[in-house]
């Protein structure tokens, strides 16, 4: 169980477009989902908190104009990088909460998309 | 601040011998840890964690770290490393507003 899918796993696109990766729940229902990117040999840095039904709360520094969070539904959160440019290539991770946990601060991970921007 | 400290960013061992991966945190309270292991490109996943129960937690694979509060510390052991144990391994704990705090990581190598 708690199984977090994203899609897709790799994606490489030209600079200048936008391009949607889609983070799932399979098997529970998720009242949050948290988006992270990791630059390579880096650690993990928190984009994002995306509540259902709610507009994501974003970290300081982080682009909303840029990283639009969209969570429609209690098992999708999708995240878009409008007009990515080169630096913004990076792994991009997702993680989701569920719904009435009993371990409320667990965070399930999705395994990842890794974008490129030529 | 709430923060983690890894101690060493890389830790390499011979196949059957020891792992020990060192995390320190500060903080004003006991928060919730977490150890997780990532694999070259894929996802984290979690190996244990501790939320205020016995501070001995037992994992995945053969992993288990202790909670020592007087030394506010969350190392990770194993007592006898495996080819597959290479990986990233990053020590986590709960920061506000239900976020996690990652600490940067420490790459185990593991030597035949």
């Amino acid at each position: 169980g708690a199984v977090v899918s994203q899609h897709p796993s790799r994606v490489i696109c030209k600079s200048g477009t936008s391009v949607k990766i889609e983070c799932r729940s399979l098997d529970f229902q998720a009242t949050t989902m948290f988006w992270y990117r990791q630059f390579p040999k880096q650690s993990l840095m928190l984009m994002a908190t995306s509540n259902e039904g709610s507009k994501a709360t974003y970290e300081q520094g982080v682009e909303k104009d840029k990283f639009l969070i969209n969570h429609a539904s209690l098992t999708l959160s999708t995240l878009t990088v409008t007009s990515a440019h080169p630096e913004d290539s990076s792994f991009y991770i997702c993680s989701a909460r569920a719904r009435g946990s009993g371990a409320p601060l667990e965070q399930f991970f999705g395994p990842g998309t890794r974008l490129t921007v030529l | 601040a709430q923060s983690v400290t890894q101690l060493d960013s890389h830790v390499s061992v011979s196949e059957g011998t020891p792992v020990l991966l060192r995390c320190n945190y500060s903080s004003s309270y006991s928060p919730s840890l977490f150890w997780y292991v990532q694999h070259p490109n894929k996802g984290l996943q979690l190996l244990l964690k501790y939320t205020s129960a016995a501070t001995l937690v037992k994992g995945i694979n053969g992993f288990e770290a202790e909670f020592k509060k007087s030394e506010t510390s969350f190392h990770l052991t194993k007592p006898s490393a495996h080819m597959s144990d290479a990986a990233e391994y990053f020590c986590v704990r709960t920061g506000g507003y239900n976020k996690l705090i990652f600490g940067a990581g420490t790459r185990l190598a593991v030597h035949p």
